[in-house]
């Protein structure tokens, strides 16, 4: 069981956001993040808990281990609006709830 | 590059069946890990199924074990999901998506994903 903090979040362009996820049980750091657009199919940004996938910006990042994670946008712009998801991949495989980022 | 393009899905009663495919390129498909996603309309993504690219285990959430079955063609690069006695609450995009892994390791982020394709159960 994943749960994500929080739910919905409005921020301006430029200002850092913080995103949460808390595991049931230690996972190590078998955790991923995604984003996904309105429409679209989620995106890979980190595995590994803090490893950023090839082509993502440098603005995001991620940290943590066994039960709690974080994801991080050090200045927030306009294209990261959408729904971010973390997923344990530990044990069998789930999706945190969602974290919606809307701009303020 | 990598493609990954799923079809199958369409309006489809209460009870019946229905079988999704997802077509790979780019890659070589043995060595990777293939899972089936969906998210039901304005709802979150629910991992499903998973199958190795060994073909030597499957995994199923609860809620469609025994209903839903994953399976996959290494000689055509293509993995299914039947679906058997479907229910209202089925609908939903239904994504197929990648794992740069034959089984499970530590880099096991789904990286690739399809468009999806979207199954409607209804009477």
């Amino acid at each position: 069981q994943m749960t994500q903090s929080p739910s919905t979040l409005s921020a301006s362009v430029g200002d850092r956001v913080i995103i949460k996820c808390r595991a049931s049980q230690g996972i190590s750091n078998w955790l991923a993040w995604y984003h996904q657009k309105p429409g679209k199919a989620p995106k890979l940004l980190i595995y590994q808990a803090s490893t950023l996938e090839s082509g993502v910006p440098s603005r995001f990042s991620g940290g943590g281990f066994d039960t709690e994670f974080t994801l991080t946008i050090s200045r927030l712009q306009s294209e990261d609006i959408g729904t971010y998801y973390c997923q344990q991949y530990n044990s069998w495989w789930s999706f945190g709830q969602g974290t919606k980022v809307e701009i303020k | 590059q990598v493609e990954v393009v799923e079809s199958g899905g369409g309006v489809v009663q209460p009870g019946r069946s229905l079988r999704l495919s997802c077509e790979t390129s780019g890659f070589t498909f043995s060595n990777s890990a293939m899972h089936w996603v969906r998210q039901a309309p304005g709802k979150g993504l629910e991992w499903l199924a998973g199958i190795y690219g060994d073909e030597s285990n499957h995994y199923y959430v609860d809620a469609v074990e025994g209903r839903f079955t994953i399976s996959r063609d290494n000689s055509k690069n293509k993995l299914y999901l039947r679906m058997s006695s479907v229910r209202v609450e089925d609908t939903a995009m239904y994504y197929c998506a990648r794992v740069p892994c034959v089984t499970s390791c530590p880099t096991g982020g789904f990286d690739k994903w399809g468009q999806g394709t979207l199954v409607v159960v209804s009477t």
